[in-house]
């Protein structure tokens, strides 16, 4: 079965860029999630959606981080405009999720992000 | 903030040994859950513990959960050079999302 799949893997742009992540969960899963990892900080969640409805947003770090999930099989994660300090590497998970059956959570393989 | 601190921060045994990582959390959790990550990869999911079991087992993984001391301990037995990762303990409240620890980078020396 296919798993979370992410794109682009790597991603290197200027400062002031706009970019766009892109995330298709598993086919079936009804939460998304994004999440930022940083040497310093971390695995943070940064927003989740719950059928497709954005839910909690409160670890966006800012009004130039966006994301959308427009269908159950397709989800974005936008920055403009882009500074080096969102130099990271995003992930993007998808589970199941069912009131009193808990689920774990099925990670992509991440978009490394460098903003020079 | 994050949930979870995991101890130690850094692990190096011979393949062949245990190895134990402790993870600590602050609040009230419905269960806890232990991922892996190797290294330019996601994180694979290993175990869930629900705040109502104490011990849980799989495979060469053991799980221990203790709620009144908001602590858990990940064991692997008979570690093996393909163990070496970051392991990362995640706690889940009431809402529907996981609060991650710092992860413990473990090494084992073939």
């Amino acid at each position: 079965d296919a798993g979370v799949i992410q794109s682009p893997r790597h991603e290197v742009t200027e400062m002031g860029q706009e970019v766009t992540l892109r995330c298709k969960p598993i086919s079936g899963h009804n939460s998304l999630f994004w999440y930022r990892q940083t040497m310093m900080r971390g695995l943070e969640l940064l927003i989740y959606f719950n059928n497709n409805v954005p839910i909690d947003d409160s670890g966006m770090p800012e009004d130039r981080f966006s994301a959308k999930m427009p269908n159950a099989s397709f989800s974005t994660l936008k920055i403009q405009p882009s500074e080096p300090r969102d130099s990271a590497v995003y992930f993007c998970a998808s589970r199941i999720s069912t009131r009193g059956l808990e689920q774990p959570q099925h990670f992509g393989d991440g978009t490394r992000l460098s903003i020079l | 903030s994050q949930q979870g601190e995991e101890d130690p921060q850094a692990l190096s045994i011979q393949e062949g040994e245990n190895a134990t990582m402790n993870c600590s959390y602050k609040t009230s959790i419905n269960n806890l859950q232990w991922y892996r990550q190797n290294s330019g990869r996601g994180l694979v999911h290993l175990i869930l513990i629900r705040s109502n079991e104490r011990e849980k087992h799989s495979g060469r993984l053991r799980v221990t959960l203790d709620t009144s001391k908001k602590s858990s301990s990940l064991l692997i037995t008979a570690s093996r050079a393909a163990d070496t990762a970051s392991y990362f303990c995640a706690t889940e409240g009431g809402a529907n999302n996981l609060f991650f620890g710092t992860g413990t980078r473990l090494t084992v020396i073939p």
